[in-house]
């Protein structure tokens, strides 16, 4: 069984500070690897992607990604109040086609 | 724009009753899925289509049923409701390629009692 796995949370931040956000992932072949953010009562919205080791940058997000450990991180900086949300890891595993696996997500919670 | 809806976004049934679930999309994406998302599970994949006439079977899709017809619609259908299909149900396509990201319908909330 593929899995990707996230701490529920709820993860509680101050406003201006470093959001980090973890997902492990249980196939090794896995090759493409995202995060969405879910607002409540909204659907995901396609946030980062990232396929090859190190970090990729964007604005204010970074995804990292180490296959070796099986790992994928979000680091969100200068976390604001409106970056609440539940943040969804899905994983591409290998030979799933276009499949995604999604992780159950983090909760981020920005206080002002 | 291009974009993906879905139609209802609010539906209540009774159990028993066949439901069809409208997704659209405008991206010329061939690859189409079907997502519901529950508390304490997360998204779980129904059914996904990877173009016209092409149907494949998702972790949880016994109950429900898809047809591809044309390229901007795939509709889920709820053969017979029942209570366990309550639930919020996504919309997400995707394009031909090694890039596979997928995009998101904003969702219908279905009730069945």
């Amino acid at each position: 069984q593929k899995e990707v796995e996230q701490n529920s949370g709820p993860l509680s931040v101050p406003e201006g500070a470093i959001a980090s956000l973890n997902c492990t992932y249980s196939d090794r072949g896995s090759q493409s690897f995202f995060w969405y953010r879910q607002y409540s009562g909204k659907s995901p919205e396609l946030i980062m992607s990232i396929y090859s080791n190190g970090d990729k940058e964007d604005g204010r997000f970074t995804a990292q990604l180490n296959k070796a450990s099986q790992y994928v991180s979000l680091l969100i900086r200068d976390s604001q109040p409106s970056d609440s949300a539940t943040y969804l890891c899905a994983v591409n595993p290998w030979q799933a086609g276009t499949a995604l696996i999604f992780g159950k997500g983090t909760t981020l919670s920005v206080s002002s | 724009d291009a974009e993906i809806t879905q139609s209802p976004r609010h539906k209540i049934t009774e159990t028993g009753r066949q439901v069809t679930l409208a997704c659209h999309q405008t991206w010329n994406h061939n690859n189409m899925f079907w997502y519901r998302q529950d508390l304490g599970h997360g998204l779980r994949l129904i059914h996904y289509s990877y173009g016209v006439q092409d149907t494949n079977k998702g972790e949880v899709s016994d109950g429900y049923s898809v047809s591809r017809s044309n390229t901007e619609d795939l509709p889920l259908t709820l053969e017979s409701a029942a209570s366990s299909q309550t639930s919020v149900y996504f919309c997400a396509s995707s394009a031909v390629g090694a890039v596979y990201e997928q995009y998101f319908g904003p969702g219908t909330r279905l009730t069945v009692t």
